[in-house]
C-alpha cells in the first residue's frame, strides 16, 4: 500500500528565511509524488511533481523539492519565504489516478 | 484560469434533506473523477472514484447508499448527500485527470444543521 508522511503539523518561519516542509513516502515501484497547496476554504493547488529524472524538482511560485530514494523523501523547500506563503501543504502519492495524501503541514511566515 | 469546477461553493441545509454537488471539468473530457472529504485541520480523504457510464467505486467504509455519485457525462459529476446529518457537514472536493495531471476543484462546503 501507498503512505506518506507529513511529521510536521506546523511549521513556522520568518520571512525571507528558508523553508522546508517535510514529506516521506512509502511505495512498492517507483514513487509518483506530488505537491500541493490550500488556502483556507479553497480546493488543492498543484505546485510540483516527481515522476522520473532529475531528483531535484522546481515548480511554482519559487517552491522546489528534492526526491531522495534512500531516505525515501521528498522534501518541500524555498530557498525566501513570503507571508503570503502562509498555507497548509499536502504532500501526495499517487500515479494519474486517486492521490494519497499526508495530514498536511501548515506553513506559518510571519513578517 | 481553472479546469475544475465545482458548484455550490457554499451550501447550508437542514437534517434529513438532500444536496448535490456538481464537479465539471472545464475544456476536457473526464471519463474519471475522484471525490474526497475533507474534515476541519484534516486531510483529504478519498470518498469514491466515479467513472462515467458506469458505478462509482467506493472507498472502503463509505456508505455508497449515502453519497449517491453519477458521472452522466465526460465532463459532469455529481454527489448527492441523501438525508444530510449534521456529521456529513465537511468540505467535499473533487478532482479530474487530464493529460495525467490530476486538477482539484475549489471545494464545496456543506453544512447540515
Amino acid at each position: 500500500a501507498q503512505s506518506v508522511a507529513q511529521p510536521e503539523d506546523q511549521v513556522n518561519v520568518a520571512e525571507g528565511n528558508p523553508l522546508t516542509v517535510k514529506c516521506t513516502y512509502s511505495v512498492s515501484g517507483n514513487p509518483y509524488l506530488f505537491w500541493y497547496v490550500q488556502y483556507p476554504n479553497r480546493g488543492l493547488q498543484f505546485l510540483l511533481k516527481y515522476i522520473t529524472g532529475d531528483n531535484l524538482v522546481k515548480g511554482s511560485y519559487g517552491f522546489e523539492a528534492e526526491f531522495n530514494k534512500s531516505q525515501t523523501s521528498f522534501h518541500l523547500k524555498k530557498p525566501s519565504a513570503l507571508v503570503s506563503d502562509s498555507a497548509l501543504y499536502f504532500c501526495a502519492v499517487g500515479a494519474g489516478t486517486a492521490l494519497i495524501f499526508g495530514k498536511g503541514t501548515t506553513l506559518s511566515v510571519s513578517s | 484560469g481553472a479546469v475544475v469546477s465545482q458548484h455550490p461553493s457554499w451550501v447550508i441545509c437542514k437534517s434529513g434533506t438532500s444536496v448535490k454537488i456538481e464537479c465539471r471539468s472545464l475544456d476536457f473530457q473526464a471519463t474519471t473523477m475522484f471525490w474526497y472529504r475533507q474534515f476541519p485541520k484534516q486531510s483529504l480523504m478519498l470518498m469514491a472514484t466515479s467513472n462515467e457510464g458506469s458505478k462509482a467505486t467506493y472507498e472502503q467504509g463509505v456508505e455508497k447508499d449515502k453519497f449517491l455519485i453519477n458521472h452522466a457525462s465526460l465532463t459532469l459529476s455529481t454527489l448527492t448527500v441523501t438525508s444530510a446529518h449534521p456529521e456529513d457537514s465537511s468540505f467535499y472536493i473533487c478532482s479530474a485527470n487530464r493529460a495525467g495531471e490530476l486538477f482539484f476543484g475549489e471545494g464545496s462546503r456543506l453544512t447540515v444543521l
